[in-house]
């Protein structure tokens, strides 16, 4: 059973707009949380994360909110580019043994110009 | 070089075959990673070194052993394959308490 999840597999938005790339988890011993970014033929490339001990944290046009209550985070990019189209992933890990990552499935992000 | 670096870029290889997966970073990190990414499914997890010491192995099939000689070096030794176990494998490297790990850009196998 997944412990974090990517609900949507695809996302399409135009340039210039906000994309909202959504993660579930279900583990509630997870209190950090990643987002990566993955291009065809390379590795993913860490992006943002967030503690939880903090609902929002910001860099740039990527902002990640933290909904420790729902068990839910999303990343938000504004204003989206049709460089930002690649593979995104979400991951989690607890505090003790930080170094397991636990990733999500992915969502790809097309933006269209 | 910079970050990490994985060779071959790709491996096509028989069943009956022995290859290595090679791993190398560049960033002074002490702790480094094997995942699987096979299609459509999340990355999976398969070791973990800290120190060279290999702190967790997540019920990997033998087929699959780890070396880690140096913090630098990650090596993924293979043998007697299967057509399933064809996917990207990605190396990774963090410096713990940093949990931001950094990915090289996979090796990807196709197991015949």
């Amino acid at each position: 059973d997944q412990q974090v999840k990517q609900n949507s597999p695809s996302l399409s938005v135009q340039e210039g707009r906000i994309s909202i790339l959504n993660c579930d988890y279900t583990n509630s011993m997870f209190d950090y949380f990643l987002w990566y970014k993955k291009y065809p033929a390379e590795g993913p490339t860490f992006l943002i994360s967030i503690s939880s001990i903090k609902d929002k944290n910001e860099d740039g046009r990527f902002t990640v909110f933290l909904n420790k209550s729902a068990k839910h985070l999303s990343l938000h990019i504004v204003p989206s580019q049709p460089g930002d189209s690649a593979v995104y992933f979400c991951a989690a890990s607890p505090d003790t043994g930080r170094r397991a990552l636990t990733f999500g499935s992915g969502t790809r992000l097309q933006v269209q110009p | 070089e910079t970050g990490v670096t994985q060779t071959p870029r790709h491996l096509v290889m028989g069943m009956t075959n022995k290859k290595s997966l090679k791993c190398e970073q560049h960033l002074g990190h002490n702790a480094m990673y094997w995942y699987k990414q096979s299609a459509k499914k999340p990355l999976e997890l398969m070791f973990v070194y800290s120190l060279e010491e290999r702190v967790e192995n997540n019920s990997v099939p033998s087929r699959f052993s780890p070396e880690c000689p140096n913090s630098s070096h990650l090596f993924l030794h293979l043998h007697t394959l299967q057509p399933e176990d064809s996917a990207l494998y990605l190396c990774a490297s963090s410096h713990p308490p940093d949990n931001e790990q950094f990915f090289g850009p996979g090796t990807r196998l196709t197991v015949l």
